[in-house]
């Protein structure tokens, strides 16, 4: 079937320690996304990449890093500059239409 | 830049009764529109989309869509509301400038009275 796959759905870190957040998707899509999403609030947009080995900062990307080495996989690494890092996290990938289609999301608790 | 806003937060309707979720948007082009879902702790579902033509769009669940111009809506309806469409709702707007970014609506949160 294919899909975005999201891991793990629910990571812990100690304040201070970077974490890597995983987004593999075999859609063959070309773009790929990353939102966060806190309690009773809309998506925002960290970062996206339209294609491998580039990539834009989106409204948030302060405190966060990506990757795009490979078409399938677009990992967000959560840093330490975050300021509050606790959150939902959503990958979401898209072809050449505007459709997006989403993994089951991240759970990053960071105490 | 696009916006969208969803201008109620929370919504309890009760079971078998019609529901209308609102959104509007502010976008200088002809817009692409979508209606997506989410249970809680889930990613999102995509129910319908408009991109052009016909105003009125079905959707998956029984669920429809209008899009008006004059009106800078995208509202979200359904004729019977069952308990399992308990969730939330979001909508966005499509940007042809850049990356095929979506912006979200803050999101409607849709509770079923049985």
């Amino acid at each position: 079937d294919g899909g975005i796959t999201q891991s793990p759905k629910y990571l812990f870190r100690k304040e201070g320690q970077n974490v890597t957040l995983s987004c593999e998707q075999n859609l063959n899509h070309d773009a790929m996304y990353w939102y966060r999403q806190d309690p009773g609030q809309g998506l925002r947009l960290i970062y996206y990449s339209q294609i491998v080995n580039d990539f834009q900062k989106g409204d948030i990307a302060e405190g966060y890093s990506v990757s795009r080495e490979k078409k399938e996989s677009f990992p967000l690494t959560v840093t330490s500059a975050q300021k509050n890092p606790t959150a939902f996290y959503l990958c979401a990938s898209t072809s050449s239409s505007y459709e997006q289609y989403f993994g089951p999301g991240t759970r990053l608790t960071v105490t | 830049a696009q916006s969208v806003t969803q201008p109620d937060i929370h919504i309890t309707v009760s079971e078998g009764a019609s529901l209308e979720l609102r959104c509007n948007y502010s976008y200088g082009a002809t817009p692409y529109l979508f209606w997506y879902v989410q249970s809680p702790g889930q990613g999102l579902q995509l129910l319908l989309k408009y991109f052009s033509g016909d105003t009125l769009v079905q959707g998956i669940k029984g669920f429809e869509a209008e899009f008006k111009r004059s009106q800078s809506s995208f509202n979200l309806r359904k004729p019977s509301v069952h308990w399992s469409d308990a969730a939330e709702y979001f909508c966005a707007v499509g940007a042809l400038y850049a990356g095929n970014m979506l912006t979200f609506g803050g999101g409607t949160r849709l509770m079923v009275k049985p």
